[in-house]
């Protein structure tokens, strides 16, 4: 079935320095992907998505990059802040099949070390 | 805008009891709820779709008859777990679907339930 899936399932960075977090999926006809953030104790905060007729976009310190080649999303985090440090997900949707949840990758925990 | 509530934010119960939670879209109305369970250190993990006036659609291994789902306005979800017992402890989240407005696809989440069964 389809899946979500990351390739570190931890990363550890020096204040500072960049974060690439990636994440790999199965499902081709998923058309839209989104970053989510979440801190211990709550709910997934968006941080950035993409449509599949992008192959990357920016937002404020952060880019997503789709390769819908290899089925591959990284996000990047610019200058990384101790206030970066939290779980990271992607998740994928098809935005033509109708009223579908959002699958979730198995996330990344991401550690700025000060 | 487009802020989803969670009520308790911590419930902790004895074995056996019952309990509910509410998810509220506060400023939007969303036709379309979903609920989520995590457990320590793993994904969010699908349990149902909860339409707007009909059954909510459960995935594969969640009892419907344990888990139940009831959407009942634009704003309002409910999920009860009935008869909770240890193994049910564990972070409920739930999102909604807004549509209108041009972001008809966006989830938006709620702050999540953490249940604890003693």
């Amino acid at each position: 079935g389809e899946s979500v899936g990351l390739h570190l399932p931890t990363l550890s960075v020096q204040e500072g320095d960049n974060s690439i977090i990636n994440c790999a999926y199965s499902n081709s006809a998923s058309d839209y992907f989104i970053w989510y953030k979440q801190e211990s104790g709550k709910g997934p905060q968006f941080i950035i998505d993409i449509r599949s007729n992008m192959d990357k976009r920016q937002g404020q310190r952060v880019t997503v990059l789709l390769n819908k080649t290899v089925k591959h999303l990284s996000l990047q985090i610019a200058a990384t802040q101790p206030g970066d440090s939290a779980v990271y997900f992607c998740a994928e949707n098809n935005i033509n099949s109708g009223n579908t949840p959002l699958v979730f990758g198995k996330g990344t925990r991401l550690s700025v070390i000060a | 805008g487009a802020v989803v509530s969670q009520h308790p934010s911590r419930v902790i119960c004895k074995s056996g009891t019952s309990v509910k939670i509410e998810c509220r879209s506060l400023d939007f109305q969303a036709t379309t709820m979903f609920w989520y369970r995590q457990f320590p250190k793993q994904s969010l993990m699908l349990m149902a779709t909860s339409n707007e006036g009909s059954k909510a659609t459960y995935e594969q291994g969640v009892e419907k008859d344990k888990f139940l789902i009831n959407h009942a306005s634009l704003t309002l979800s409910t999920l009860t777990v009935t008869s909770a017992h240890p193994e049910d402890s564990s972070f409920y989240i739930c999102s909604a679907r807004a549509y209108g407005g041009g972001k008809d696809n966006e989830q938006f989440f709620g702050p999540g339930t953490r249940l604890t069964v003693l």
